[in-house]
């Protein structure tokens, strides 16, 4: 089955920096990466995702780009602030034979004022 | 509009009762999704209903965990004779699962405290 590796476990920058998340997935097959955002006490917000018919996409301060060559794929933040403090989880599915994400093990970012 | 609610919010048990966990997905979503969190970790897949096929429990730890879904809606997770390692969050999700890639809405959870 699909593995997904996440790094950093935790990331403290200063407001204003840029942030970046970093996993990889096992199953060469799979091909749709969503990120999803969690605050504290709360479920899982979808934030951001890419398929893999495309390498890079971008949603105002957030931006994902993939490397299928090397099954790796990443999330960006610019001019973080504040309320970007949260913990990001990515995913990997392979559509053709799973239906179920399977998720990295989480990155709780902090944004330091 | 609304979405997935998770009941209760907050469960706390001795060791070796059963508890209910229930899940209300966003009405028309077909898929819904159990995973568990478990302090500082990922989200653990558990079970997957889509409309009216088998479910997929291949995640179950154990065969203290079932769960059910209703009418198509709402869905209970049930975990029989609790042990403390069964305390994490529950998390429930339910998705339109039309296509290959569908967002999956999340409710805010149940936290389970087996003492």
């Amino acid at each position: 089955g699909e593995n997904v590796e996440q790094h950093p476990s935790t990331l403290s920058v200063q407001e204003g920096d840029s942030a970046v998340i970093k996993c990889t997935y096992s199953d060469s097959a799979s091909n749709y990466f969503p990120w999803y955002k969690q605050e504290l006490g709360k479920g899982p917000q979808l934030i951001i995702d890419i398929r893999s018919n495309v390498g890079e996409k971008k949603d105002q301060r957030i931006a994902v780009t993939l490397n299928k060559t090397a099954k790796h794929f990443s999330l960006h933040i610019t001019e973080t602030q504040p309320e970007d403090s949260a913990v990001y989880f990515c995913a990997a599915l392979n559509s053709g034979s799973a239906r179920q994400l399977t998720f990295g093990s989480g990155t709780q970012l902090t944004v330091l004022p | 509009g609304a979405g997935v609610s998770q009941s209760p919010s907050n469960k706390v048990t001795e060791k070796g009762k059963d508890v209910e966990l229930r899940c209300d997905p966003i009405s028309g979503h077909t898929a819904l999704y159990w995973y568990r969190q478990s302090l500082g970790q990922g989200l653990e897949f558990l079970i997957y209903f889509q409309g009216n096929s088998a479910p997929d429990k291949s995640g179950l730890p154990s065969d203290r965990f079932s769960a059910e879904r209703t009418g198509g809606s709402v869905s209970t997770l049930t975990i029989q004779r609790t042990q403390q390692e069964d305390s994490a969050v529950y998390l429930c999700a339910s998705s339109l699962n039309r296509g290959s890639y569908n967002e999956q809405f999340f409710g805010p959870g149940t936290r389970l405290t087996v003492l």
